[in-house]
């Protein structure tokens, strides 16, 4: 199974604040990696697709890079609506694996 | 607008059986493949299994923690997918959603999930 090591855990930050978060992968996955938004007792949502391609109908300040091993998802601006946990996903070989999820706290 | 709902969710004794049904609309069901996904409480998420789309036999993949447990089934007609859940344990217990699986891709669109509390 494709291992997938998300970091960091939980994360403190303020309204405005640039945020990166990291997801490796064991093995290369190529560009089969999304990335999602989950708010308590909510569906996962799904902002970034591909690695690096924009879901439709969200917001410009999240972005995702990287291939093979290394992948990252930003937000360039917190605001208030983005305290959550965000998950990695990877699809390229199954079982598909998420990361272990990382939440997003108001400083 | 893709909306996915499940349902059938419940309170079930271990060892026994429950189904459940994934109802999708706004979008052509028979041409996409499915995936199940649980969340146990306050944990994060799993990947339970898919189901491809007619055009590929609808060909099932699984989790190795429900394979030859869980069964997954659709109804094109019906534009529904199915989770027989059989022998089920204490730690099946979890929030259950579906998921529209495009081509190539992770799940898109997920359902608003259904509790499954294995229990005695």
């Amino acid at each position: 199974d494709i291992q997938m090591t998300q970091s960091p855990s939980s994360l403190s930050a303020s309204v405005g604040d640039r945020v990166t978060i990291t997801c490796r992968a064991s093995q290369g996955i190529r560009n089969d990696l999304g990335w999602y938004q989950q708010k308590p007792g909510k569906a996962p949502k799904r902002l970034i697709y591909a690695a690096s391609s924009l879901q439709s109908g969200v917001p410009s300040r999240f972005s995702g890079s990287g291939s093979g091993t290394e992948f990252t998802l930003t937000i360039s601006s917190l605001q208030p609506e983005d305290f959550a946990t965000y998950y990695c996903l990877q699809h390229s070989s199954y079982p598909y694996t998420f990361g272990q999820g990382t939440k997003l706290e108001i400083k | 607008e893709v909306q996915l709902v499940e349902s059938g969710g419940g309170l079930v004794q271990p060892g026994r059986s429950l189904r459940l049904s994934c109802t999708a609309s706004g979008f052509t069901f028979g041409d996409y493949a499915m995936s199940w996904f649980r969340q146990a409480p306050g944990k994060g998420l799993e990947w339970v299994g898919f189901i491809r789309s007619k055009a590929y036999d609808e060909t099932t993949e699984y989790a190795a923690s429900v394979k030859g447990r869980f069964t997954i089934s659709r109804d094109d007609s019906k534009s529904i997918a199915y989770l027989q859940m059989n022998s089920l344990k204490t730690e099946d217990t979890a929030v259950y959603y579906c998921s529209r699986v495009p081509f190539g891709s992770g799940g898109d669109y997920w359902g608003q999930g259904t509790l499954v509390t294995v229990s005695s």
